[in-house]
């Protein structure tokens, strides 16, 4: 089991390019969730996807964030355009939900620590 | 907004010494997670607690749920620099949408 796999694992880039940050979950994880740590406000949730649709984006800071979960095993969490105040790491996470609505623990990958200057 | 608050925030301690580190919230939750991250790395699932009053034990570590599902406590026997890294609570709720509050998290740091 090769655990949640994010790409890139460090991003530098300037003020107002597009970012895109990559996540593979586990296989045959059904749940994926995004999340953004900074030391000011910790561990935030962006967005989650249960089988590729998303269920809550209402963490989703600005309309500049978007999240697309095209199948399975793929997600990508979007930036466009970015600024510093963007600059975090942002986690990936996956889970299994299984039909009585109960999750296995979350496994996080680790990370992709943006930078915007 | 349901807050999980975390304290001591930093702690820095020697070898061989005992600590608990606090989880503290208004809200009630169904569950209750710990997880250690260490630099570079994502938060590492440690135990959860889903029964108020519930005491768990992994090895030196002994973590508690208060009896009105509120609040937990992790208290560490005997620290080692092992145990060196962040410390996280979650919360999260029944109806379970995997949807968890993560509290600030508590830096420690023992000293060989």
């Amino acid at each position: 089991d090769a655990g949640v796999i994010q790409s890139p694992r460090h991003e530098v880039t300037e003020m107002g390019q597009e970012v895109t940050l990559r996540c593979k979950p586990i296989s045959g994880h059904n749940s994926l969730f995004w999340y953004r740590q900074t030391m000011m406000r910790g561990l935030e949730l962006l967005i989650y996807f249960n089988n590729n649709v998303p269920i809550d984006d209402s963490g989703m800071p600005e309309d500049r964030f978007s999240a697309k979960m095209p199948n399975a095993s793929f997600s990508t969490l979007k930036i466009q355009p970015s600024e510093p105040r963007d600059s975090a790491v942002y986690f990936c996470a996956s889970s299994l939900r299984t039909a009585h609505g109960l999750h296995s623990p979350l496994h996080f990958g680790n990370g992709t620590r943006l930078t915007v200057t | 907004t349901q807050l999980l608050e975390q304290s001591p925030q930093f702690l820095s301690i020697q070898e061989g010494e005992n600590l608990t580190v606090y989880c503290n919230s208004s809200s009630v939750f169904s569950s209750l997670q710990w997880y250690r991250q260490e630099p570079g790395e994502g938060p590492v699932l440690l135990v959860t607690v889903v029964t108020g009053g519930e005491v768990k034990k992994l090895k030196r570590l002994t973590f508690q749920f208060g009896d009105a599902r509120k609040d937990s406590s992790l208290h560490i026997t005997a620290a080692q620099p092992g145990d060196t890294g962040l410390y996280l609570c979650a919360g999260g709720h029944s109806g379970n949408t995997g949807k968890l509050i993560f509290g600030q998290g508590t830096t420690l740091q023992v000293k060989p």
